[in-house]
């Protein structure tokens, strides 16, 4: 079985440059989320879609941040424009809504800001 | 006080030992609670759901105290690959989903 996927996995890229991260959800699941995770911080929760539909945003960290799910396939977190404080590790995880599911997480995309 | 603690680590301990971490959750309403693993630079793995009776897996034994509210991982027999680091979930409903800092364990030969 497929399981979510991420892309790209490696970005580096200069300050104030637009960046797009893809997400890809394990077919069926009902829920998406995104994540940043830091050494600082750890694992942050960004924002979570159901059925192609945002939820809760509060924890984007500012209006450079912004994400959609065009359909139940596939999302994506765009940074823009993109600062140096930006560089962490970005996860999407999907899970099924109903009843005791966990999360699958992507293998994460590892973004550095110069 | 957090959602979800606990104990950051690190535990360094020899092959072949026991070893035992907790985590603590503040919201008695949560339904479901989760034991991930987190390989250096690597994503969150499922390791095991816990179930309200505790269930074991192999070497590893996850518990849950409703009236204490925290739940518990135990691992027997560790080995050099258990090194990593193990972060408590929370899920109080279908959206509410909270990790924990994670516990990070260092197996030494």
């Amino acid at each position: 079985d497929a399981g979510v996927i991420q892309s790209p996995r490696h970005e580096v890229t200069e300050m104030g440059q637009e960046v797009t991260l893809r997400c890809k959800p394990i077919s069926g699941h009902d829920y998406l989320f995104w994540y940043r995770q830091t050494m600082m911080r750890g694992l942050e929760l960004l924002i979570y879609f159901n059925n192609n539909v945002p939820i809760d945003d509060s924890g984007m960290p500012e209006d450079r941040f912004s994400a959609k799910m065009p359909n139940a396939s596939f999302s994506t977190l765009k940074i823009q424009p993109s600062e140096p404080r930006d560089s962490a590790v970005y996860f999407c995880a999907s899970s099924l809504g109903r009843g005791h599911q966990p999360q699958h997480f992507g293998d994460g995309t590892r973004l550095s800001i110069l | 006080r957090k959602e979800v603690e606990q104990d950051p680590g690190p535990f360094n301990v020899p092959e072949g030992a026991t070893v035992a971490f907790n985590c603590t959750y503040s919201n008695s309403a949560s339904q479901s609670f989760f034991w991930y693993r987190q390989d250096c630079r690597k994503e969150p793995k499922l390791l095991m759901s816990v179930y309200s009776s505790g269930n074991e897996d192999g070497r590893f034994t996850a518990q849950l105290n409703r009236a204490s509210q925290y739940i518990s991982l135990l691992i027997r027999d560790s080995k050099l690959s258990d090194s990593a680091t193990y972060l408590c979930v929370v899920r109080s409903s279908a959206s509410k989903i909270i990790f924990g800092s994670g516990t990070r364990l260092s197996i030494r030969p």
